[in-house]
């Protein structure tokens, strides 16, 4: 079983509305993380969280929040989707070097 | 350098050539650096994670280097391989565990 599951891994929504992504680690890791990738941008930090209730602010947390109740949960929820928030979002979780473990990804499209 | 910068963006490479391609960061503030391969359709993987001036790394035929007083690395692959294709990110990790991830060097290695 993978360490770090994502769901969706594929989501279509309208413009408008509320969507969340969820993310679930075995890993036992307090460090948890949102990313986007977007073509030739790399991978951009949305939120992390380092303990539960934690919650900071990424380079591009704009449009989006989190929620850490749970150890193994990390969501992000997108309160009212727009179309340049169509990507490939990945969840990453980490230990104490920071070495970062990915789950599979959700590709999101916002029409 | 204020961001992360990897060049080139792409590079093809004949199967058995060698190559190698670049990561530039913020030698400022610095902790640590870490390469990931990112295949696609699959979630990024640890390669390397990267810490002294000086360091050399090696997993099989890749390998990196580390220079942080100028604030580069340098990943290289020997003998390349199809199964090398991918994309391959490098991220700087200041102090605390958050990474700045630069847009990746994708790897085509041509039978």
């Amino acid at each position: 079983d993978a360490d770090v599951t994502q769901t969706p891994r594929n989501r279509i929504t309208k413009t408008g509305k509320r969507i969340m992504l969820e993310c679930s680690q075995t890993k036992g890791h307090d460090r948890m993380y949102w990313y986007r990738q977007d073509p030739g941008l790399g991978l951009r930090l949305i939120y992390y969280s380092f303990d539960v209730k934690d919650i900071n602010k990424g380079e591009i947390s704009d449009g989006y929040s989190v929620s850490r109740q749970a150890q193994a949960k990390f969501s992000l929820s997108l309160e009212s989707a727009i179309p340049n928030q169509t990507a490939l979002y990945f969840c990453a979780t980490s230990g104490s070097n920071a070495e970062q473990y990915f789950g599979p990804g959700t590709r999101l499209t916002v029409t | 350098i204020l961001n992360v910068e990897q060049s080139p963006q792409s590079l093809h490479v004949q199967e058995g050539d060698s190559t190698n391609f670049t990561c530039s960061f913020p030698s400022s503030n610095f902790y640590a650096l870490h390469w990931y391969r990112w295949e696609t359709a699959k979630s990024p993987e640890a390669l390397f994670v990267m810490t002294l001036n000086g360091d050399e790394k090696k997993k099989g035929r890749i390998s990196a280097t580390l220079n942080t007083k100028e604030g580069y690395s340098y990943l290289y692959i020997k003998g390349s391989q199809p199964e090398d294709s991918a994309t391959y990110l490098c991220a700087s990790q200041a102090a605390g565990n958050k990474l700045t991830f630069g847009g990746g060097t994708r790897v085509l290695v041509k039978p």
